[in-house]
């Protein structure tokens, strides 16, 4: 089993829907975690992160982390079709050792927005 | 463009052969990551270098290398390459060592590798 599990999808959803994206992983040791978009032939760029429990809302974007569940979320809001990306969650501890710098990121879910 | 860059963007190889990814971190980081990306296991970590030294490694197979130099730019070093391969490789960096806050990783495009 992954220690981090996402629904690869695809999503599809009409312009202006509310968009819900989730993540569970089994790693009790992951304190940060994060939200990266990538679009087709790039690089996965930064979308949102959150220490440890609770809400972040950042413009259309809302990232939740429930760690008694060991569940995370991200949602858009009015979605657009410039939305269209695939949406990884990547999570990491809080210790040093072999694991220092590395995130460990789900499978990705594919989104379409159509106008 | 994200200040990463990292060259091939592309590459073909024959079965056996070595090749060698480039890649330049953004400019002030000081922390370069490489990442796996296939459609099977998704973005895998397979090392960290943090100012030259070896900071974190992930399941790196024997066959694969890196080393991070003095101007801070890394290089993948990918030999005896078989099919399973094939994938898109990236490199990320980051100010600090851990690439977690608001700042996060940095990563390039992408190098898309195809072991024929």
């Amino acid at each position: 089993q992954k220690e981090v599990e996402q629904d690869p999808g695809p999503l599809s959803v009409p312009e202006g829907a509310i968009v819900s994206l989730n993540c569970t992983y089994s790693n009790s040791a992951f304190q940060y975690f994060m939200w990266y978009r990538q679009y087709s032939r790039k690089g996965p760029e930064l979308l949102m992160y959150t220490y440890s429990s609770g809400n972040k809302e950042d413009g259309r974007f809302t990232a939740q982390v429930d760690k008694s569940s060991k569940y995370i979320s991200l949602f858009i809001r009015d979605s657009q079709p410039s939305d269209s990306a695939t949406y990884l969650c990547a999570m990491s501890v809080n210790a040093g050792g072999t694991s220092y710098g590395k995130l460990t990121f789900g499978q990705g879910t594919i989104l379409t927005v159509h106008p | 463009d994200s200040g990463v860059t990292q060259t091939p963007k592309h590459l073909i190889t024959a079965t056996g052969q070595r090749v060698t990814l480039r890649c330049s971190p953004r400019s002030g980081d000081l922390s370069v990551y490489w990442y796996q990306q296939s459609l099977d296991q998704g973005l895998q970590f397979l090392i960290q270098y943090y100012n030259g030294e070896e900071r974190a490694k992930g399941n790196i197979l024997e066959r694969f290398s890196a080393q991070q130099f003095p101007d801070l730019h890394s290089e993948l070093n990918l030999s005896s390459l078989e099919l399973g391969d094939s994938a898109l490789y990236f490199c990320a960096s980051s100010v600090g060592g851990r690439g977690l806050g608001n700042y996060g990783y940095t990563f390039g495009s992408g190098t898309r590798l195809t072991v024929v």
